[in-house]
Parts: structure tokens; C-alpha cells; sequence
């Protein structure tokens, strides 16, 4: 299984809205309502922000926002803060019944 | 609040075995999968497996050959056993828990290296 297609970077300036893009195929992204996105901090674990593609987790901001058309899952980060700034994952379930995560995105806040 | 903390060596020689064991506190390890993903230095995530707490497993394929995976409900922990290992093996490892598709809680994680 290839891993999920991420932009490596994304930036943007305290207050602007971002978005991640997440790009699989038919057997996995494509195939599932099971995508979810994680933010890790250096040298933490990774957090759970986003689940089944729109949910978030009780107390994570609503800044924070997941969408889904076809084989491409997309999180959104509106009013940019500097605590926004970390590297972000997706993940899908897949056709084998196994997972796959994206290549990761540094977000960085100018 | 579920915890979960991976225990084990942090220094593996090549061609070794690679053991971890994971131990849940704060909650029962029935009824849930339990998953081991790793990180290399500086890379991405990788998923390496589940467990479900019966014992029923599923592996990344690209490291199937080389997986074990086990469960204690006893102790409330579950294993990773990474068989012939690389340098390229060296990353931090760390489980969690899954929930319905999406991983909830993690571990620190505990970086191994491969290195002789």
C-alpha cells in the first residue's frame, strides 16, 4: 500500500484559513467515510483532530474542519493561529482491511 | 483517561529481533484493536498492525513477513515483535488505541535503533 499524498508545506499568516489536500485512491480515501487527520508537535505524540472525515473530537477547536470529494480528503485550519504550527497526517482505512497515512505537511505560521 | 506507555530495548542490533510491549492503564484492553505505528527519524507516520485484544491480527503488508503481534489481557498489554532488522528500521514506535477507524489515544512513543 502507497502512502496517502500530501503537500509537504503549507503556510499562512495569523487569521487566514489553510487547506491540506489528501490524496488516495478508490481502495482506500475514495472507498471509505473512515479518513482522519492527526497534528503533531516536534517531539510529541500525534493528536487526533479530525475522525470519519468531518468529525472532531470533543475539545478540539472548530478551526478546525475535514472534507472529502472522491479520492481526496481536505482539513481545514480558519484563523490561523501560532499554535496551528505543526506537521499534519491523514489516515484512511483501507481495502485489506489495514491502514495508510499520508506523507505528512509542515504547517508553518508566517 | 486511557494511557498507554511502549517499553522495551533502544538498541536492537541488525538481523535481531525488535521487541516492544505496550501497556494500557486507565481502561480495559477488551473489546478494542490495538495498533503499533512507527516513525523514522525525520519521515512520516507508518502503520505497522493491529491487534484485537482476542488475539486476531492484521499486518501492513509490506512488513507482514517480519510482524508478530500478541495480546496479555492479563496484564492489559500487547506486543510488537519485528523480526531481521535494518538500519532502516530505526524510528520511535508507538501504539494506540483504535477507535472504529481512527487512533485515539497514543504512547510517547520509544525510539529504537537498529545500529551494531
Amino acid at each position: 500500500q502507497s502512502a496517502l499524498t500530501q503537500p509537504a508545506s503549507v503556510s499562512g499568516s495569523p487569521g487566514q484559513s489553510i487547506t491540506i489536500s489528501c490524496t488516495g485512491t478508490s481502495s482506500d480515501v475514495g472507498g471509505y467515510t473512515y479518513v482522519s487527520w492527526y497534528q503533531q508537535h516536534p517531539g510529541k505524540a500525534p493528536k487526533l483532530i479530525i475522525y470519519d472525515v468531518t468529525n472532531r473530537p470533543s475539545g478540539v477547536s472548530n478551526r478546525f474542519s475535514g472534507s472529502k470529494s472522491g479520492n481526496t480528503a481536505s482539513l481545514t485550519i480558519s484563523g490561523l493561529q501560532a499554535e496551528d504550527e505543526a506537521d499534519y497526517y491523514c489516515s484512511s482505512y483501507t481495502s485489506g482491511s489495514t491502514y495508510v497515512f499520508g506523507t505528512g505537511t509542515k504547517v508553518t505560521v508566517l | 483517561q486511557v494511557q498507554l506507555q511502549e517499553s522495551g530495548p533502544g538498541l536492537v542490533k541488525p538481523s535481531e529481533t525488535l521487541s516492544l510491549t505496550c501497556t494500557v492503564s486507565g481502561g480495559s484492553i477488551s473489546s478494542y484493536y490495538w495498533s503499533w505505528i512507527r516513525q523514522p527519524p525525520g519521515k512520516g507516520l507508518e502503520w505497522i498492525g493491529y491487534i484485537y485484544y482476542s488475539g486476531s491480527t492484521n499486518y501492513n503488508p509490506s512488513l507482514k513477513s517480519r510482524v508478530t503481534m500478541s495480546v496479555d489481557t492479563s496484564k492489559n498489554q500487547f506486543s510488537l515483535k519485528l523480526s531481521s532488522v535494518t538500519a532502516a528500521d530505526t524510528a520511535v514506535y508507538s501504539c494506540a488505541r483504535e477507535q472504529l477507524a481512527y487512533f485515539d489515544y497514543w504512547g510517547q512513543g520509544t525510539l529504537v535503533t537498529v545500529s551494531s
